[in-house]
């Protein structure tokens, strides 16, 4: 089974340009989150799909982000336009059964955003 | 603020030490908790979890943790760490509603551990 999947692994852009982030998560999860971590933070939450419905956007931390989830497959994650404190690993997570309780997250490889 | 600490931000030690990284987390009521590791150039994996029953959780490759609900508490522990056991290890609590169906994972802010072979 493959698992959660993030396109590009690495992104250098400038101050005030645009970047979609992919995330795949692994087939069949309605649930799909999207993190960050900022160099030497913790890793932060930033919102939560169920399918293609945004159940939980509370950690976006402002409307330069864009996140949507077409068709309850894959998402992606925009920021435009980027500022320098946007740099930081991206992280996608993805899980089934969350209502049971019993859910466990899934998570991708991240993408490093490096925004100078 | 409700928060998870992991106060170890760094961690060296040797091959056949015993390791406990300390979690701490200050949410009341029901928490699932979690133990994560990031090895170098991988992505986070999942180590353990407890969500109910014994307080005492195995987990892969030899790790355990205590859930200590007085202390509130979710430590870490490996009674002889090996060199391929270095990695970044994260703690993270989930909270949520299940009524609205919202959940979010609250992690610390890692703690890397070195192995020194």
């Amino acid at each position: 089974e493959a698992g959660v999947t993030q396109f590009p692994s690495h992104s250098v852009i400038e101050k005030g340009q645009t970047v979609t982030l992919r995330c795949d998560p692994i087939s069949g999860h309605d649930n799909l989150y999207w993190y960050r971590r900022v160099m030497g933070k913790e890793i932060k939450f930033l919102l939560h799909f169920v399918k293609e419905s945004k159940q939980d956007e509370s950690g976006m931390p402002n409307n330069r982000f864009l996140a949507e989830r077409t068709g309850g497959t894959y998402s992606t994650l925009k920021v435009q336009p980027a500022e320098l404190e946007d740099s930081g690993v991206y992280f996608c997570a993805s899980s089934q059964d969350f209502l049971a309780g019993l859910e466990t997250q899934y998570f991708g490889p991240g993408t490093r955003l490096l925004v100078l | 603020a409700q928060s998870v600490s992991q106060h170890n931000h760094h961690v060296i030690l040797s091959e056949a030490a015993s390791l406990e990284l300390g979690c701490n987390y200050s949410y009341g009521g029901t928490v699932n908790l979690f133990w994560y590791v990031q090895y170098p150039g991988q992505h986070l994996q999942l180590l353990l979890k407890y969500f109910s029953g014994d307080p005492l959780v195995k987990g892969i490759k030899g790790f355990e943790a205590e859930f200590i609900k007085s202390k509130f508490s979710f430590n870490l522990r490996k009674p002889s760490v090996q060199w391929s056991d270095t990695a970044e290890y994260f703690c993270a609590v989930k909270r949520g509603r299940a009524t609205s169906g919202t959940y979010k994972y609250i992690f610390g802010t890692g703690t890397r551990l070195k192995v020194l072979a």
